[in-house]
């Protein structure tokens, strides 16, 4: 039972590059979610999904978008990446939105 | 706007000592907080307090919500070095099931 799995966990992108981040679930989970986390700040919500298809905004969306065709997968895309978006995103999900979330190993994204 | 804020953001204590991490809340639409503790990488989940169960305990670990109060402690009791990590609050809102982060209290255990 891998849980919550991320993928690049690293990557260097050049300003203005694009990217995509991968987070699959294998636990039949309802709700996910990226965040980003910053020193001394916490965990940041981006967009959450409440099923396969939905997306919503969170608390710091800008620059950002995503999708959830499956309901295993939640893609969270860079369009033109800055460096103010360096920062460490954890993507996690949970069965009912309760925020018990298992959250995934995380990807550490620099921006120069 | 709602926000969580956590106290202190670092502790250094001695193995074997007790810790209590405070937690403080003010949102419009509370449905439950939540403690996890995050070491090298992912955040982990410890517990979950709401207005029906204000006390939660594990082993050591023990949390108490004060609803009057809008905010809640972790306690450590007999702290070993593998207790060293940050350690996070949360609270998750009623309205849209969103949650709201502290900054986190980074704990270190010394030998």
């Amino acid at each position: 039972n891998a849980g919550v799995t991320q993928t690049p966990k690293f990557r260097v992108l050049k300003t203005g590059q694009s990217m995509t981040l991968l987070c699959a679930q294998d636990m039949n989970h309802e709700y996910m979610y990226w965040y980003r986390q910053d020193p001394g700040m916490g965990l940041r919500l981006i967009h959450y999904s409440v099923g396969e298809g939905t997306t919503a905004k969170g608390e710091v969306p800008d620059g950002y978008n995503v999708s959830r065709l499956k309901k295993q997968n939640f893609l969270l895309g860079l369009e033109s990446a800055a460096p103010s978006q360096t920062s460490v995103y954890f993507c996690a999900s949970s069965l009912d939105g309760s925020g018990r979330d298992t959250f995934g190993s995380g990807t550490r994204l620099t921006v120069v | 706007e709602d926000k969580v804020v956590q106290s202190p953001l670092s502790l250094v204590v001695h193995e074997g000592d007790t810790v209590t991490l405070n937690c403080s809340y003010e949102v419009t639409n509370f449905r439950s907080l939540l403690w996890y503790k995050q070491e090298k990488k992912a955040p982990t989940f410890l517990f979950m307090l709401t207005s029906s169960g204000i006390e939660k305990k594990s082993g050591r670990l023990s949390s108490i919500l004060d609803k009057k109060e809008l905010s809640s402690i972790l306690n450590i009791t007999a702290t070993q070095t593998g207790d060293s990590a940050i350690y996070l609050c949360a609270v998750c809102l009623g309205s849209n099931y969103q949650l709201i982060w502290g900054a986190g209290t980074k704990l270190i255990i010394k030998p």
